[in-house]
């Protein structure tokens, strides 16, 4: 049993470019979690996807961020026209509803970098 | 609101000494969840232990024991005889009874000195 995966490791963009990541949850994990963790504190939420569906989206996720979850197996995130302040770790998590400890496992995380 | 707070921000010990890391939280649900996690310098979050509110037992799990009090709202983390490999950043995270996401607190970095 694989865990999360997550592409890329790294990303360095200039400002104004447009990114994805990817990530490839734990393949029996119908719910998908996306966090951001800035140096020196802790992940914040962003949003999660419960298989398709979007259930909950956080006010730091802007109009200029997107999430899929197109067939309820990976994720992408994506960021239109980024921001040195997007500079992060995104991280992605995954679970099982339903189960008896659901508990979220994380993937490696993407780090960004927008110069 | 809910919030978890880890005051100690850095903690510096020597090998084989006990080392006990501090979590309070605030919530109004009355069914929620707490967990440890624990992240080395590869950047992976790992995932230590997970509580329900209705569970205040205490828990060890080799050299790793977790001290949960209600009247407290803390949730404490202690290493026994530690080790450098336990080295790392280590993050409380609280979830409530109608939403999965996890609040975390801003990390403690432990640093075991051989």
């Amino acid at each position: 049993d694989t865990g999360v995966s997550q592409n890329p490791r790294h990303k360095i963009t200039k400002r104004g470019q447009n990114v994805t990541f990817r990530c490839d949850p734990i393949s029996e994990h119908n719910r998908l979690y996306w966090y951001r963790q800035t140096l020196g504190q802790g992940p914040e939420f962003l949003t999660y996807f419960q298989n398709e569906a979007q259930l909950e989206k956080s006010r730091l996720l802007s109009d200029r961020f997107s999430a899929e979850r197109p067939k309820g197996s990976f994720s992408t995130l994506e960021i239109q026209r980024t921001e040195q302040g997007d500079s992060a770790m995104y991280l992605c998590a995954s679970s099982l509803a339903g189960a008896p400890v659901d508990t979220q496992y994380f993937g490696p995380g993407t780090r960004l970098t927008v110069l | 609101a809910q919030k978890v707070t880890q005051a100690q921000t850095e903690i510096s010990v020597v090998e084989k000494e006990d080392v006990t890391l501090d979590c309070v939280y605030e919530t109004r649900d009355t069914t929620y969840y707490l967990f440890w996690y624990k992240q080395p310098p590869s950047g992976e979050l790992v995932f230590l232990i997970r509580r329900n509110s209705f569970d205040e037992q205490n828990e060890i799990s080799g050299r790793y024991s977790w001290n949960f009090q209600k009247s407290t709202s803390s949730f404490n983390f202690t290493i026994t005889a530690s080790q450098v490999v336990d080295s790392a950043v280590y993050f409380c995270a609280l979830s409530g009874y109608n939403t999965d996401k996890l609040i975390f607190g801003t990390g403690t970095r432990l640093q075991v000195f051989p």
